[in-house]
């Protein structure tokens, strides 16, 4: 069936370490993967993308690896910073006539001062 | 005003009362979304509208009723509410047709029914 999972629920990291942030996907069909954040009391925001002809995408600190041979995706923030704090979701896109996105549960990342 | 706007930010209601979710989108984006997301689950896509006509209802119950004038506003109307359906309810658009689909989201609602 179609699921977007994510392997830790919770990733509690020091200030200035790097946080990796795991999802695996099921359906091999997906070809666009994003990440989004979402801090309390707001909607997700993007952080970065990558179309399934790309093993790897970097943005500023943060860099997304996929890997399609076992269907899975990572996030990785560089010198993690205390206004990283918040969870963070994976989605895989359908496209198609609606652009449908399916989500996994989130991992909450707690940045200790 | 830019990106996807939400009103209200919170709503407390009763179960018989009726209430209206609004959602406007600045980005001249031709499709947007109703999602619902409960504590410790996943995003649930609740309603789709492309080009102004629902394109997807993933089962949700009729006591919620979606409407979407223009490309630009989308409502969710709700009526005689239970209270597990208490949630912040998302708004998104996108550009279907795009190479790059991303949805972008709005704050939500956070919706407490009692």
């Amino acid at each position: 069936g179609e699921s977007v999972g994510l392997h830790l629920p919770t990733l509690s990291v020091q200030e200035g370490d790097n946080s990796i942030i795991n999802c695996a996907y099921s359906n091999s069909a997906s070809d666009y993967f994003i990440w989004y954040k979402q801090e309390s009391g707001k909607g997700p925001q993007f952080i970065i993308d990558i179309r399934s002809n790309m093993d790897k995408r970097q943005g500023q600190r943060v860099t997304v690896l996929l890997n399609k041979t076992v269907k899975h995706l990572s996030l990785q923030i560089a010198a993690t910073q205390p206004g990283d704090s918040a969870v963070y979701f994976c989605a895989e896109n359908y496209g198609g006539a609606t652009n449908k996105l399916i989500f996994g549960t989130g991992t909450l990342l707690a940045v200790q001062p | 005003e830019t990106g996807v706007t939400q009103t209200p930010r919170h709503l407390v209601m009763g179960m018989t009362n009726k209430k209206s979710l609004k959602c406007e989108q600045h980005l001249g984006h031709n499709a947007m979304y109703w999602y619902k997301q409960s504590a410790k689950k996943p995003l649930e896509l609740m309603f789709v509208y492309s080009l102004e006509e629902r394109v997807e209802n993933n089962s949700v119950p009729s006591r919620f009723s979606p409407e979407c004038p223009n490309s630009s506003h989308l409502f969710l109307h709700l009526h005689t509410l239970q209270p597990e359906d208490s949630a912040l309810y998302l708004c998104a658009s996108s550009q279907v047709g795009n190479r790059d689909n991303e949805q972008f989201f709005g704050p939500g609602t956070r919706l407490t029914v009692l």
